[in-house]
């Protein structure tokens, strides 16, 4: 199976725009996460969908939201760009949404540049 | 809330000595724990996890960890470095109650001396 794909690798934006993730999951998986990494913050929990529902949300502001699609496909948007958004932005999926303790497939991520 | 400490940002050891990267965690409930590498330009790989039952868990490429209860801790350890275990690498923990959010410590570097 493929793995956990995203687009872009890299992105370079300018204050104040806005700028959309994608991220598809393992075949047959239902559940994505999001994840911001930062030197200063480290890996920070943003959101999860299951069966295009947000089931979780991380301590984040309004700016960033996201969505999932029927083929379990996600979009993260990030509305507003400050300069602290430059991050890499990983996506997760996994197969057995609501057990915990199953693994979460990363994938390669997309690196946010914000200038 | 749940949270993760990693003891250590960054830790050298030569080839082939032994590896311990310490994490300690902090749970509320019976926590679900995992440890994940990264190598640079890369998304998280997942090394091993607990989750029920032998609290003695062996993962990919020669690690294991045990979860020891008493102690709060989940440390990983490999007899003998490689050089190729150069890398990131993340203590994690999860809830049990039904949802997905992995709970990040904040990380240890590891560096092999040839």
């Amino acid at each position: 199976k493929a793995g956990v794909t995203q687009t872009p690798r890299y992105l370079i934006k300018t204050r104040g725009q806005q700028v959309t993730l994608s991220c598809s999951p393992i075949s047959g998986h239902r559940s994505v996460s999001w994840y911001q990494q930062t030197p200063g913050q480290g890996l920070q929990f943003l959101f999860e969908y299951f069966s295009e529902t947000q089931r979780n949300k991380g301590n984040f502001p309004g700016r960033f939201s996201g969505r999932q699609f029927s083929n379990s496909r996600s979009e993260m948007n990030v509305s507003t760009l400050e300069l602290g958004d430059s991050a890499l932005y990983l996506c997760a999926s996994t197969d057995r949404p609501g057990a915990g303790a199953d693994t979460q497939y990363f994938g390669p991520g997309t690196r946010l540049t914000v200038l | 809330a749940q949270s993760v400490t990693q003891l250590g940002s960054h830790v050298s050891v030569s080839e082939g000595a032994l590896v311990l990267l310490r994490c300690n965690y902090s749970s509320s409930v019976p926590p679900y724990l995992f440890w994940y590498v990264q190598y640079p330009n890369q998304g998280l790989q997942l090394l091993l996890k607990y989750t029920t039952g032998a609290t003695l868990v062996k993962g990919i490429n020669g690690f294991e960890a045990e979860f020891k209860k008493s102690e709060t801790s989940f440390h990983l350890t490999k007899p003998s470095a490689h050089m190729s275990d150069a890398a990131e690498y993340f203590c994690a923990v999860s809830d049990n109650f039904g949802n997905e959010k992995l709970t990040f410590g904040t990380g240890t570097r590891l560096t092999i001396i040839p």
